[in-house]
């Protein structure tokens, strides 16, 4: 199975400030297609998780262009370029490259 | 706009099966190149995935399940199910359901709650 390492567990920002995550892969996620087979997600308290970026560093519709993807094969980051409020959550990868598709454990997000 | 809705029972007794259905708007369960994905969460913990069906009607599913998941799609209802067996309190969870593949975005469910007990 492909293990997937987020860092750091948790982070404390102030707001407009900017924020990174890393995403480590036990595996390359970088398909024959040219493309990263790698998710992120942010799921607010009580709410579903919501795309952030998909395929490593495309944005999902709706989302700020604050939020950005980068990375190739095992390592990725998101990064925030201003935190605002509504950001506050647990934030994850997630491969989606070979079954069994797997998470990130979550790096957990608060406004200072 | 492509919408899933997760249904089912709420609360379903142990050792009995739960059932849940995915209703699909605006895209056909059996349009390529897309792909049909059980998740699911206990309540505070992380993203667990259960099973997928894929356009070519091939299934995988988590080992950690142990056989007792079960996918499939109602074509005609425009459907796409989830049927878990033999259930305990671990089973307990948020379910999910997704829409992947393609140059397009993951799409997820709303989510539905059910309780083992």
């Amino acid at each position: 199975d492909i293990v997937l390492t987020q860092s750091p567990l948790s982070l404390s920002v102030t707001p407009g400030e900017p924020a990174s995550i890393s995403c480590r892969s036990s595996q390359s996620l970088l398909h024959r297609t040219g493309y990263n087979y790698l998710d992120w997600y942010l799921q607010r308290p009580g709410q579903t998780p919501q795309v952030l970026m998909f395929a490593g560093s495309f944005r999902a519709p709706g989302v700020p262009d604050r939020f950005s993807g980068s990375g190739s094969g095992t390592y990725f980051t998101l990064k925030i370029s201003r935190v605002e409020a509504e950001d506050v959550g647990v934030y994850y990868c997630m491969q989606a490259l070979q079954n069994p598709l797997t998470f990130g454990g979550g790096t957990k997000v608060e406004i200072k | 706009q492509l919408q899933l809705q997760e249904s089912g029972p709420g609360l379903v007794r142990p050792s009995e099966t739960l059932s849940l259905t995915c209703t699909v708007s605006d895209v056909s369960v059996v349009s390529r190149p897309y792909y049909w994905v059980w998740i699911r969460q206990p309540l505070g913990k992380g993203l667990d995935w259960i099973g997928s069906y894929y356009d070519d009607g091939r299934t995988f599913y988590n080992p950690s399940l142990r056989s007792r998941a079960t996918v499939s799609i109602d074509m005609p209802r425009n459907q796409f199910s989830l049927r878990l067996s033999y259930v305990t309190a671990a089973d307990t969870a948020i379910y999910y359901c997704v829409k992947r593949g393609g140059p397009t975005a993951p799409v997820w469910g709303q989510g539905i709650l059910v309780t083992v007990s």
